[in-house]
């Protein structure tokens, strides 16, 4: 297991349609992060999820996006009718359970909207 | 919402000099984490200080953490041109241990 890997790496999309991205984390790693980051900015939280159990999403996850981590291990991040404004990194990451562990970051999925 | 700050926002340096970066945050936290992130790429995680600790040693990297003024910085000595990239300063302050970013500092060192 080399690390955190995300599928697609790019995806260009028309404005309205559905998008979906998959993260596959480090296999002995409870906890899952997706994150939004902007150009020029840093990493914007949006939900986490230990096992399959989604304990937390932001704020900035409005009812269009959805994720799911079935059976915890890979998770997607589906995020419909896409807006410009959805055009951005998003970026997974993982961690163990013990605290004092930092995050393993995937390379992200770079969406543009058009 | 970012939680921290850091400060520059961009720094440019010759081989070989040290390059200090600041982050200031809000609220208290568990553990402050530094990150690097090279253009187009993920994060890669660098160094972590608990609340408890004052300083921290990896290699070139030196962090420290002053709880009472809520703010850290991160020197990376002998810099290399292999270190140019975005660096992050991230608060853990919850039972969830979400991260919360800073905008990062800018480092371009030059050769």
């Amino acid at each position: 297991d080399t690390g955190v890997s995300q599928d697609p790496r790019h995806k260009i999309t028309k404005r309205g349609q559905n998008v979906t991205f998959r993260c596959d984390p480090i296999s002995e790693h409870n906890r899952l992060y997706w994150y939004r980051q902007t150009l020029g900015q840093g990493p914007e939280f949006l939900t986490y999820f230990q096992n399959e159990a989604q304990l937390e999403k932001s704020r900035l996850l409005s009812d269009r996006f959805s994720a799911e981590r079935p059976k915890g291990s890979f998770s997607t991040l589906e995020i419909q009718r896409t807006e410009q404004g959805d055009s951005a990194m998003y970026l997974c990451a993982s961690s163990p359970v013990r605290t004092g562990a930092g995050y393993t970051f995937g390379s992200g999925t770079r969406l543009t909207v058009v | 919402s970012q939680q921290g700050e850091e400060d520059p926002q961009a720094l440019s340096i010759q081989e070989g000099e040290n390059a200090t970066m600041n982050c200031s945050y809000k609220t208290s936290i568990n553990n402050l984490q530094w990150y690097r992130q090279n253009s187009g790429r993920g994060l890669v995680h660098l160094i972590l200080i608990r609340s408890n600790e004052r300083e921290k040693h990896s290699g070139r990297l030196r962090v420290t953490l002053d709880t009472s003024k809520k703010s850290s910085s991160l020197l990376i000595t002998a810099s290399r041109a292999a270190d140019t990239a975005s660096y992050f300063c991230a608060t853990d302050a919850g039972s969830a241990r979400q991260l919360t970013f800073g905008s990062g500092t800018q480092l371009t060192v030059l050769p």
